[in-house]
């Protein structure tokens, strides 16, 4: 089982939808948790960040966090066609220790 | 501007070749990274330094060697002995000092086996 699973999509949606991306993970010692954008052809660009359990918000992004669950989401609120990218969950257990990618998620975002 | 950047952004190599590709940064980080990106396996680790004239291995060292000898540059040389190079490889970087979370990306580099 990998550490962190990911759907890979992809998933197409209509123009100023809600989308929902999520990933799981099994090792408890995840603290910090990342979400990142990838245009295609380019290197991943950070989105959000968070460390504790509940809702960040930036803008019409949010990210939530269940550690209970060890379950992690990234809402994007009114989608844009300048969406569409592939989205990679991330996770660290803090300190030296190396950071673990999800296969990430392909979204289009049609007009 | 203060950022990451590697290159070449494309790269050929025949086979039984080493390649070398450069990763440079200005952001004053200390720790710098190495991944390599295949379909539907995300990225994969391939060697960190964490600080100048220190580095570990990551997941799929085999095949790959690195040095550190400034703070900017990270290269990365891709060696004969990875049997199976042809993939698009990012280099990053962060604070270090424990604080990986924010890890900046360059553009990367795809390298295709002729």
């Amino acid at each position: 089982q990998k550490e962190v699973e990911q759907d890979p999509g992809p998933l197409s949606v209509p123009e100023g939808a809600i989308v929902s991306l999520n990933c799981t993970y099994s090792n408890s010692a995840f603290q910090y948790f990342m979400w990142y954008r990838q245009y295609s052809r380019k290197g991943p660009e950070l989105l959000m960040y968070t460390y504790s359990s509940g809702n960040k918000e930036d803008g019409r992004f949010t990210a939530q966090v269940d550690k209970s669950s060890k379950y992690i989401s990234l809402f994007i609120r009114d989608s844009q066609p300048s969406d569409s990218a592939t989205y990679l969950c991330a996770m660290e257990s803090g300190g030296y220790q190396k950071v673990t990618f999800g296969t990430g998620t392909k979204l289009q975002v049609i007009p | 501007d203060g950022g990451i950047t590697q290159s070449p952004k494309y790269l050929f190599r025949k086979e039984g070749q080493n390649v070398t590709l450069s990763c440079e940064q200005n952001l004053n980080h200390d720790a710098m990274y190495w991944y390599r990106q295949d379909p539907g396996q995300g990225l994969r680790l391939i060697y960190y330094s964490q600080i100048v004239n220190d580095f570990q291995k990551g997941d799929i060292a085999e095949g790959y060697s690195v040095s550190r000898e400034k703070k900017e540059s990270f290269p990365l040389t891709v060696t004969s002995a990875q049997k199976n190079p042809t993939a698009f490889y990012l280099c990053a970087s962060s604070l270090g000092q424990g604080r990986n979370t924010e890890a900046f990306f360059g553009q990367g580099t795809r390298l295709t086996v002729v």
